[in-house]
């Protein structure tokens, strides 16, 4: 059970690039997630969805698109890369009951850098 | 804006003593989660504590929660080197939105 699995670990890309970061997981979670995290500010919710071909934003989705087009893949598009998009990225999954989120599950994270 | 605010920013202890963070949110929430992040690494859920809970133990953790004061606090109980990292409190606020704090980072001293 390999639970929640990020790709790459690390990616250098020049400002202007575009690139996808990946993430799956193998729980049949109906929930999943990415936020980034940057020093001092915890994590901040990019985008999230739900279920397979329903998508939401969150907090600071400009410059990023996703599209969840099976229950295990969410993956995170990162459309002209600036620097300002540097920072570690963390896809998750959980489920959600009547009382709310269950414990979500977290990647080991992307850390990204934008020169 | 994120809705938890952790307090302490961060916490140095010496190995077998306690420590305390402190969660403050803003709106109401079905449940409060606390989850710790090893340098480096994803983060790992500790404890789920719902709305209409008041007190929660999982090991050497416990976990408390006032909706009245809109708080919640971590206490560890004889810590140990391996405690060391940042702590994270996250609330569900009902939207299918986990929002996290800006965490406490904890240091345990041999």
């Amino acid at each position: 059970n390999a639970g929640v699995t990020q790709t790459p670990k690390f990616q250098v890309l020049k400002t202007g690039q575009s690139m996808t970061l990946q993430c799956a997981q193998d729980m049949n979670h109906e929930y999943m997630s990415w936020y980034r995290q940057d020093p001092g500010m915890g994590l901040r919710l990019i985008h999230y969805s739900v279920g397979a071909g329903i998508t939401d934003q969150g907090e600071v989705p400009n410059g990023y698109n996703v599209s969840r087009s099976t229950t295990e893949d969410f993956p995170l598009r990162l459309l002209s890369a600036a620097p300002s998009q540097t920072s570690v990225y963390f896809c998750a999954s959980s489920s959600w009951t009547g009382q709310g989120s269950t414990e979500a599950f977290f990647g080991q994270g992307t850390r990204l850098t934008v020169v | 804006s994120q809705q938890g605010e952790e307090d302490p920013q961060a916490l140095s202890i010496q190995e077998g003593e306690n420590a305390t963070m402190n969660c403050s949110y803003k709106t109401s929430i079905n449940n409060l989660q606390w989850y710790r992040q090893n340098s480096g690494r994803g983060l790992v859920h500790l404890i789920l504590i719902r709305s209409n809970e008041r007190e929660k133990h999982s090991g050497r953790l416990r976990v408390t929660l006032d909706t009245s004061k809109k708080s919640s606090s971590l206490l560890i109980t004889a810590s140990r080197a391996a405690d060391t990292a940042s702590y994270f409190c996250a609330t569900d606020l009902n939207d299918y939105k986990l929002s996290f704090g800006a965490g406490t980072t904890v240091t345990v001293r041999a």
